[in-house]
């Protein structure tokens, strides 16, 4: 089965410090998203992303954070100053074009800030 | 915004027994997912639900999506060790994004 791969899987910063987290979709998919989940907690939504631009945001994703797909392949999360706070495990996932289309999750970047 | 809660929030199950975890919106919803995330794991789909009322199996495992589409469960009959996970729900309304409840965590004692 096709995957999403997230790198690097773990990711230590200090606290102020700019972070980028990687995420390569599956090719053929049109929809991106990045989720997060504190340790023990619920994945929360993020950001989605399609046609280039930034679809939905949550109220977590503030100026703080920006997305980009720089390239046909890439898909990255930039953080830039972070916070003690945003210490979780990000998830980025992305789906097809139809609306039943499932979300794929890759294996995740954990995500520790000092 | 959008708030999907389920409950329990953990369940300890024997071996054998049956469980059942409930997700409810605040809102009504264009159509509901469920997910299974492993220890360590990430989450990973499981099925999902359009239709009002409708139930779908898969082996042991039941979903239903309630009449006014707020409202979802997902039954597992004579559970097994290899059940053990947390079950979110996650809800769209028409959007792109889903809101994943609050997650059930399964144990599971052999």
């Amino acid at each position: 089965e096709p995957e999403v791969t997230q790198t690097p899987s773990h990711q230590v910063t200090q606290m102020g410090q700019e972070v980028i987290l990687r995420c390569v979709p599956i090719s053929n998919h049109l929809y991106f998203y990045w989720y997060r989940q504190i340790l023990g907690q619920k994945v929360e939504f993020l950001v989605s992303f399609y046609n280039n631009e930034i679809s939905e945001k949550s109220e977590i994703f503030d100026d703080q954070f920006s997305v980009e797909r720089p390239d046909g392949s890439n898909f990255t999360l930039k953080i830039r100053s972070t916070k003690l706070e945003d210490s979780a495990m990000y998830f980025c996932a992305s789906r097809g074009a139809a609306s039943n289309e499932k979300l794929f999750f890759g294996s995740g970047t954990q995500l520790s800030v000092l | 915004g959008q708030q999907v809660m389920q409950i329990p929030q953990y369940q300890h199950v024997q071996e054998g027994e049956d469980f059942t975890t409930y997700c409810n919106s605040s809102t009504t919803l264009s159509n509901i997912q469920w997910y299974k995330q492993r220890p360590g794991g990430h989450p990973v789909f499981l099925i999902q639900l359009v239709k009002s009322g409708e139930v779908k199996k898969q082996k042991r495992l039941t979903f239903q999506f309630g009449e006014a589409k707020k409202n979802s469960s997902l039954h597992i009959t004579a559970t097994q060790t290899t059940d053990v996970g947390t079950y979110f729900c996650a809800g769209s309304k028409w959007g792109n994004q889903f809101y994943f409840g609050t997650g059930t965590s399964l144990t599971v004692i052999p």
